[in-house]
């Protein structure tokens, strides 16, 4: 099993609707978590950090189930600007770096 | 202010030649990471540094790559010799456990734009 597996997709989403998925982690002691969006042929951009009441921004909720090991992200009202490869990371150390990042989960968004 | 600067942005060399990627991070960060990015294995950590120093290099996958930190502003990956496998992206990206701006820690890597590195 890896340490932290996505769904590759694609994710085809008509423009409008809400789409949600997960990223799993195998490491209870996984210490921090983040979404990070990578466009096609660009370097990857934080999208958001994932605290352990979870947080929204705008049009995207990120949420954290240390039971169940998994972290989600929502878009809520797709735009076609949304079609990237979302990334997700867990970082396994609190004062340094261990980080494992997931393969991505590729989205389209289609008008 | 600027973002991490990579060059060269791209890279076609052959079989057997000397390749060197090199990085300058953002201003007052204090970590450093370099990844290889392919279809097959995604992103893979190969090594990141803190104040300048190797903290953790077991993603470099074999003797060939090496990487160096000679000061806070700049970094370098060399792969020696190269072969066909190592065609990749490679990301150089930098980061801060604590944010002066904000006055809360952080974990965010900013990432450089990538070396497309083909080797023939």
């Amino acid at each position: 099993r890896k340490e932290v597996e996505q769904d590759p997709g694609p994710f085809n989403v008509p423009e409008g609707a809400t789409v949600a998925f997960n990223c799993t982690y195998s490491n209870s002691a996984s210490q921090s978590f983040f979404w990070y969006r990578q466009d096609c042929r660009k370097e990857p951009k934080l999208l958001m950090s994932v605290y352990s009441s979870g947080n929204e921004d705008g049009r995207f909720t990120a949420q954290l189930n240390r039971a169940s090991q998994y972290i989600s992200l929502l878009i809520r009202d797709s735009k076609l600007s949304d079609s990237a490869t979302y990334l997700c990371v867990v970082n396994m150390r609190d004062s340094n770096y261990q980080l494992i990042w997931g393969a991505g989960t590729k989205l389209i968004i289609k008008p | 202010d600027a973002g991490v600067i990579q060059s060269p942005r791209h890279e076609v060399t052959e079989m057997g030649q000397e390749v060197t990627l090199r990085c300058k991070p953002i201003s007052g960060h204090d970590y450093l990471f370099w990844y290889r990015q392919t279809m097959m294995r995604g992103l893979e950590l190969l090594i990141y540094f803190n104040n300048n120093v190797p903290i953790d290099d077991s993603g470099m996958p074999e003797d060939r790559f090496s990487a160096k930190m000679p000061n806070a502003s700049f970094s370098t990956l060399k792969i020696q010799p190269s072969e066909p496998r190592d065609s990749a992206v490679y990301f150089c990206a930098s980061s801060t456990k604590f944010s002066p701006r904000t006055g809360h820690s952080t974990d965010t890597q900013y990432f450089g734009p990538g070396t497309r590195l083909t080797v023939l």
